[in-house]
C-alpha cells in the first residue's frame, strides 16, 4: 500500500543552522504530498503541500519540492528559529484511497 | 471559523469506565478522521467517514471501541470498556475532500488508570 518514510531519529541543531528533513513515498498512482507540523500540546497543522511533480510547496520558510524521479519530498529550512522546535510529519494523498498515509514523525528541537 | 473542537482536552478515568471523545468537525467539510497517538505507534488512523457515514473502520483496534456521526456537525468515538493500553492522544480531523489538507483538532488526552 502507499507509505512514506522519514528519517530516523530526533534532530537536535542550534539557531540559524540549517535544517533538511528526509521524506520518500511509495504509492501506485499520483500522490499530493503534504508536511504537517505538530507544536508541544497540539494538533497537526499543515505546513505545507504539493500536488504534482516539480511542484515547490513553501511556509514560513520552509520549502519541499516533489520530486517524482526519486520519490521524495524532504523538507528544508535556510535558518531555522527556537520556535521551530515540533514535531514534523510527512504525509501522502493518493486519489485511489480516501486518507492520508503519515510518516513517524521527526523531533526537532533547536537550541539556542 | 473555530476550527475542529474536541471534548474533553483532558480525560482520566480508571480502568473498565466508558469513555466518550468528542468531535465538532469545520462547518461545510464533509470528511471526518479519527486519530489516536502513542509514543510507541506514532499516529494511526482509526476510523473516517464521509458525508456521515463510516468508510472505512480498519484501524479501529477492536469491538471495545466504536464512532457514530450522528450528523455533520458531531461525531463521537467510544471506549467502552476502556484499558490501559487505551492511554494516548485522540485526535479528530475534517477535510473538505479527499485528497485535500486535513485540519487537525487539539485533541484529547487520555490516561486509563
Amino acid at each position: 500500500g502507499d507509505s512514506v518514510t522519514q528519517m530516523e531519529g530526533p534532530v537536535t541543531l542550534s539557531e540559524e543552522a540549517c535544517l533538511t528533513i528526509n521524506c520518500t513515498y511509495t504509492a501506485t498512482g499520483y500522490p499530493s504530498l503534504f508536511w504537517y507540523v505538530q507544536y508541544p500540546g497540539e494538533g497537526l497543522q499543515l505546513l505545507l503541500k504539493a500536488t504534482k511533480a516539480d511542484d515547490k510547496g513553501s511556509n514560513k520558510g520552509f520549502e519541499a519540492t516533489y520530486r517524482k524521479e526519486t520519490t521524495s519530498f524532504h523538507l528544508e529550512k535556510g535558518s531555522v528559529q527556537v520556535s521551530d522546535s515540533a514535531v514534523y510529519f510527512c504525509a501522502l494523498s493518493d486519489s485511489g484511497n480516501n486518507r492520508l498515509a503519515f510518516g513517524k514523525g521527526n523531533q526537532v528541537v533547536v537550541i539556542p | 471559523d473555530a476550527g475542529v473542537i474536541q471534548s474533553p482536552r483532558h480525560e482520566v478515568t480508571e480502568m473498565g469506565q466508558e469513555v466518550t471523545l468528542r468531535c465538532k468537525p469545520i462547518s461545510g467539510h464533509d470528511y471526518l478522521f479519527w486519530y489516536r497517538q502513542t509514543m510507541m505507534r506514532g499516529l494511526e488512523l482509526l476510523i473516517y467517514f464521509n458525508n456521515n457515514v463510516p468508510i472505512d473502520d480498519s484501524g479501529m483496534p477492536e469491538d471495545r471501541f466504536s464512532a457514530k456521526m450522528p450528523n455533520a456537525s458531531f461525531s463521537t468515538l467510544k471506549i467502552q470498556p476502556s484499558e490501559p493500553r487505551d492511554s494516548a492522544v485522540y485526535f479528530c480531523a475534517s477535510s473538505l475532500r479527499h485528497d485535500r489538507e486535513q485540519y487537525f483538532g487539539p485533541g484529547t488526552r487520555l490516561t486509563v488508570t
